[in-house]
């Protein structure tokens, strides 16, 4: 099914170790986000891409890197992690020149102890 | 830049009755509005968005929302609940000068329907 996929679904860290979470979608879609849910807060932009090659920061970008080599992919790095970053995380993306809002990924629950 | 705040954080409501989830925004410059729902342990799934046109918008699964340039709101209903219905519900804007996807999210409308 066409959509944008999030791997893995749950993940546990301890704090220091890196890794990378993972986005694709199928849709051609140019535009890739990636954000953060937490209780309360609603959904803040971490980074964000308008097409392979370009990225940008969001809201609330300190502690992740992003790049977007192809269309279909945006991984999101977490470089060094911290229990400030136990949060759920989704990716979404859209087109860049149509107004059909985002599509979603089903989401990450990361836990940093 | 723009804001959202959703009024409440939490709306208990009892199945078949109607239900008004409140978002009013902040906007120095014209915004398109959308309404995101979050069934647990998913992702967002579009319910409707107002672009421009007519300000009462429908959307899936009976939902109703209604721009009010005047009182920078855009409150979504529904006449009649469903125990389906419980969900986090999101208000969301993005100015109509910036590029698709740089949306500003409220911070979430949990509603709760009880037989």
């Amino acid at each position: 099914n066409a959509g944008v996929t999030q791997t893995p679904k749950f993940q546990v860290l301890k704090t220091g170790q890196s890794m990378t979470l993972q986005c694709a979608q199928d849709m051609n879609h140019e535009y890739m986000s990636w954000y953060r849910q937490d209780p309360g807060m609603g959904l803040r932009l971490i980074h964000y891409s308008v097409g392979a090659g370009i990225t940008d920061q969001g809201e609330v970008p300190n502690g992740y890197n992003v790049s977007r080599s192809t269309t279909e992919d945006f991984p999101l790095r977490l470089l060094s992690a911290a229990p400030s970053q136990t949060s759920v995380y989704f990716c979404a993306s859209s087109y860049s020149s149509r107004p059909y809002g985002y599509t979603f990924g089903s989401g990450t629950r990361l836990t940093v102890v | 830049a723009q804001s959202v705040t959703q009024l409440d954080s939490q709306v208990p409501v009892f199945e078949e009755a109607p239900v008004e989830l409140r978002c009013n925004y902040s906007s120095s410059v014209s915004v398109y509005l959308f309404w995101y729902v979050q069934y647990p342990n998913q992702g967002l799934q579009l319910l409707l968005k107002y672009l421009s046109g007519s300000t009462l918008v429908k959307g899936i699964n009976g939902f109703e929302a209604e721009f009010n340039k005047s009182q920078t709101s855009f409150h979504l209903r529904k006449p009649s609940v469903h125990i389906s219905d419980t969900a986090e519900y999101f208000c969301a804007v993005r100015s109509t000068t910036d590029s698709w996807g740089k949306f500003q999210f409220g911070a979430g409308t949990q509603v709760v329907v009880t037989p």
